[in-house]
């Protein structure tokens, strides 16, 4: 079964330093793997995909995300955190098979501190 | 533009009432979805829909019917609504299938079941 995993409920980073949210993954084959940011009371947004290539992918609102095969892992990174990237993030996987259906995270809430 | 949209925004029924959520989405994409949101538990998959006059079931079906009769429109309805149902409902929609393809969300009908 594939699966991904987001080991920190809560990341806290002050404003102006970098910030890191983890997503581990658990798939059977190539790996199709999204971040999205959810703001409160709002639908999802798409911020970027890892698909093949680059292991550095980079996306909306100066975040990216590094896929490494050998740890298994898609972090999204950002190098200056801002007030604004207070969100809840979820890291997805999209089946390669029928539907496009995604395995979603439980969600990372990321408060970024003045 | 648009994208996708949902109605209502709000809800509170009365458990053993029935109702329906509305999506459209002017993308004109092929696949459809719906999601619940729960604290903690990410999103997960209702019903989804790979084309007009198409449903098939997700990972949590039970109590949810939908239908696909436009195919810019996919409905997800309540029989006899149950306190188990509450949760923020999400529409989302993608192109197609396929595992590189990002899936464009909804804003989320906020349903409280008393």
């Amino acid at each position: 079964a594939q699966s991904v995993a987001q080991p920190e409920d809560q990341v806290n980073v002050a404003e102006g330093n970098p910030l890191t949210v983890k997503c581990t993954y658990s798939v059977s084959g190539n790996p199709y793997l999204f971040w999205y940011v959810q703001y409160p009371n709002r639908g999802l947004q798409f911020l970027l995909k890892y698909i093949t290539g680059d292991n550095l992918v980079k996306g909306s609102y100066g975040f990216e995300a590094e896929f490494n095969k050998s740890q298994t892992s898609f972090h999204l990174k950002k190098p200056s955190a801002l007030v604004s990237d207070s969100a809840l993030y979820f890291c997805a996987v999209r089946f390669n098979t029928n539907a496009g259906k995604s395995t979603f995270g439980d969600g990372t809430t990321l408060t970024v501190k003045p | 533009n648009a994208g996708v949209t949902q109605t209502p925004k709000f809800r509170v029924l009365k458990t053993g009432q029935s109702m329906t959520l509305l999506c459209a989405q002017d993308m004109n994409h092929e696949y459809m979805y719906w999601y619940r949101q729960d604290p903690g538990m990410g999103l997960r998959l209702i019903h989804y829909s790979v084309g007009e006059g198409t449903t098939a079931k997700g990972e949590v079906p039970d109590g949810y019917n939908v239908s696909r009769l436009k195919k810019q429109n996919f409905l997800l309805g309540l029989e006899s609504a149950a306190p188990s149902q509450t949760s923020v409902y999400f529409c989302a929609s993608s192109y197609n299938g396929g595992p590189n393809t990002e899936a464009f969300f909804g804003q989320g009908t906020r349903l409280t079941v008393v």
